[in-house]
């Protein structure tokens, strides 16, 4: 069965600590990788779609790498404004379709 | 529009009645996505359309929950004779055809609390 485990669940940080979030999957076919950020009372966000193992994106403070079983979002030098849920998700299998397998998410706040 | 729109907001209803949920997708967009996303959950597919396409409704929880997009356009999620554990906050996304480099387009949403 396809699955996605993210963690940690919530992450506090203090403002410029950086850290990294971690998403794991185990799926049959790994057709896309993609992270959304979440804010309270919103629809995700689109952040990055990555494709294949080694392959890197960047966006301001944040940057999101993939290997063969897991990938990472790493966050430098966070802002307050950067608290909010980081949604990872697959797009696995072969078929015609668009559908998403979504983690649970991770839970991020940057205090000043 | 410039985004996904999703009307209502919020709804509140009572068990056992029927709920309709409108999703208005970008203008150009071919497919369409319903998710559900339940406290402490992650989304949950529920349906996908695409096009003239038969629709991928494996995600459908039961047979209270259906699904129609009309001219290729807006769509309506319809549950039927709602239950408690219905309540979630249910969101329709678009994108242009099998999922382009940029992901979905989500809508804000419609959170629904069935009492």
């Amino acid at each position: 069965e396809d699955q996605v485990t993210q963690s940690p669940e919530a992450l506090r940080l203090q403002e410029g600590e950086s850290s990294s979030l971690n998403c794991s999957y185990t799926v049959s076919g790994l057709r896309g990788l993609f992270w959304y950020r979440q804010d309270p009372g919103k629809g995700p966000e689109f952040l990055f779609t990555l494709y294949s193992a080694g392959e890197e994106k960047e966006k301001e403070r944040l940057k999101a790498t993939l290997t063969k079983k897991e990938s990472f979002l790493h966050i430098t030098a966070p802002k307050p404004e950067d608290s909010a849920t980081y949604l990872c998700a697959v797009q696995a299998g072969s078929g015609n379709t668009g559908k998403l397998i979504f983690g649970q998410g991770t839970t991020l706040q940057v205090k000043p | 529009g410039a985004g996904v729109s999703q009307s209502p907001s919020n709804k509140v209803t009572e068990k056992g009645k029927d709920v309709e949920l409108r999703c208005d997708p970008i203008s150009g967009h071919t497919a369409l996505y319903w998710y559900r996303q339940s406290l402490g959950q992650g989304l949950e597919f529920l349906i996908y359309f695409q096009g003239n396409s038969a629709p991928d409704k494996s995600g459908l929880p039961s047979d209270r929950f259906s699904a129609e997009r009309t001219g290729g356009s807006v769509s309506t999620l319809t549950i039927q004779r709602t239950q408690q554990e219905d309540s979630a906050v249910y969101l329709c996304a678009s994108s242009r055809p099998l999922l382009p480099n940029y992901g979905y387009t989500f809508g804000s949403g419609t959170r629904l609390t069935v009492v």
